[in-house]
């Protein structure tokens, strides 16, 4: 597609479930970032992948959360145990290697409900 | 501006006026900044952006101060219209991470007609 695309765009799990959320970059992205925005709140950064390597993972919140990246592509986010506190909407972006971040663009994201 | 907490500073302007929202950031090392627009349900979208070498930059009806001594920028949109009602972010990236931005908690932007 044109665009970020990521998948389910709505997930309920119930606590103490694992959840993936995946995330298809526009194609010739290097650069794919991790967001999470609570409910009226900004954003907040999670992880940054150039290529399939992460230089940068310190914005995951605890050790449930990981993610990974395959073929310089797609990228999939897993919350283990997840918890109420988990319950926010997940933004995935991508960008052009070498050029400032600020041409972000991002998918719609998953909204994540954990009851 | 932006405020801590979970409630949006809010923004209410008459369609065809112009609009002024700001935001103050924290780290006097960033060296470029970037204004992103929220739709309901969507995820933000790039508007503009502006290093820290300029105090002005302007784009199609939007235009963005930054002010480096008391660490402020605001978004000027000219001509308020109904589609641009939204919530408007900064983000800051600072000096030499070249990847990793900072938002701001947003201001909720409404257009009435």
């Amino acid at each position: 597609g044109a665009g970020v695309s990521q998948s389910p765009s709505n997930k309920v799990t119930e606590k103490g479930k694992d959840v993936e959320l995946r995330c298809d970059p526009i194609s010739g992205h290097t650069a794919l970032y991790w967001y999470r925005q609570s409910l009226g709140q900004g954003l907040e950064f999670l992880i940054y992948f150039q290529g399939n390597s992460a230089p940068d993972k310190s914005g995951l919140p605890s050790d449930r959360f990981s993610a990974e990246r395959t073929g310089g592509s797609v990228s999939t986010l897993t919350i283990q145990r997840t918890q109420q506190e988990d319950s926010a909407v997940y933004l995935c972006a991508s960008s052009l290697v070498g050029q400032n971040t600020g041409e972000l663009f991002f998918g719609e994201g998953s909204r994540l409900t954990v009851l | 501006g932006e405020s801590v907490g979970l409630h949006l500073p809010t923004l209410s302007v008459q369609e065809g006026d112009n609009s002024i929202i700001n935001c103050a950031y924290s780290n006097s090392a960033s060296d470029y900044f970037i204004w992103y627009k929220q739709e309901s349900g969507k995820g933000p979208q790039f508007i503009i952006d502006i290093r820290s070498n300029m105090d002005k930059r302007q784009g199609q009806r939007v235009t963005v101060l930054l002010n480096k001594t008391v660490k402020h920028l605001s978004l000027q949109i000219a001509a308020t219209q109904p589609g641009d009602s939204a919530v408007y972010f900064c983000a800051e990236e600072s000096g030499g991470s070249n990847y990793k931005l900072t938002f701001g908690k947003g201001t909720l932007l409404t257009v009435n007609p």
